[in-house]
């Protein structure tokens, strides 16, 4: 079992709607979660960083932590063609001091 | 302020040689960690690096990989006699501090070298 999973899609979307995205995880230990998201040959860009469980909103995105589901979600309103890309949920737990915990990603089409 | 630069961004090399990835970390950034992404996976770490120290290279393959980050110029992960496996997308990210330390978390990543092996 993957210690972080993620589905890969692709999801499509018309423009304007609401974005749901998820991951789920298995070690208990993940402290920090963070979104990134990845254009086509590009690097990741952080989206949204979080620290433990509740609610994190910036703009359009609103990112959420539920340590006790181990389940982490991020949503996109009013989504735009801009927002097709590759989102990667990311992890960590203090001790480790290094290493991100990627999800595989999941492929985001916003169609006009 | 440039970003993270890589070098070279795509690099073709045949199985048994040498291919050498190069990452300039953003100004000020004193921690560089290398990733690798696989086709359709998620980003695995690799090593991370403080100026002229491995911190922690647990993500390293045993054999044929290394990184170095000297005192001047680019971190450098090497792979030695590569093979098809080794083609890859890999990423190098640089931080000002460690990740997961108190209130921090800035990793910053490059574009990315595309390594394809013949």
């Amino acid at each position: 079992q993957k210690e972080v999973e993620q589905d890969p899609g692709p999801l499509s979307v018309p423009e304007g709607a609401i974005v749901s995205l998820n991951c789920t995880y298995s070690n208990s230990a993940f402290q920090y979660f963070m979104w990134y998201r990845q254009y086509s040959r590009k690097g990741p860009e952080l989206l949204m960083y979080t620290y433990s469980s509740g609610n994190k909103e910036d703009g359009r995105f609103t990112a959420q932590v539920d340590k006790s589901s181990k389940y982490i979600s991020l949503f996109i309103r009013d989504s735009q063609p801009s927002d097709s890309a590759t989102y990667l949920c990311a992890m960590i737990y203090t001790g480790t001091a290094s290493k991100l915990t990627f999800g595989t990603g999941t492929r985001l089409q916003v169609t006009l | 302020n440039a970003g993270v630069m890589q070098n070279p961004r795509h690099l073709v090399r045949r199985r048994g040689q040498e291919a050498r990835l190069r990452c300039s970390p953003m100004k000020g950034h004193s921690h560089v960690y290398w990733y690798r992404q696989l086709p359709e996976e998620g980003l695995k770490f690799m090593v991370y690096l403080q100026k002229e120290n491995i911190i922690d290279e647990s993500g390293m393959p045993k054999e044929r990989f290394s990184a170095e980050f000297p005192k001047e110029g680019p971190s450098i992960l090497r792979i030695q006699q590569v093979v098809r496996g080794d083609s890859a997308a890999y990423f190098c990210a640089s931080s000002p501090r460690e990740t997961g330390s108190s209130g921090a978390n800035v990793l910053t990543f490059g574009a990315g070298s595309r390594l394809t092996v013949l």
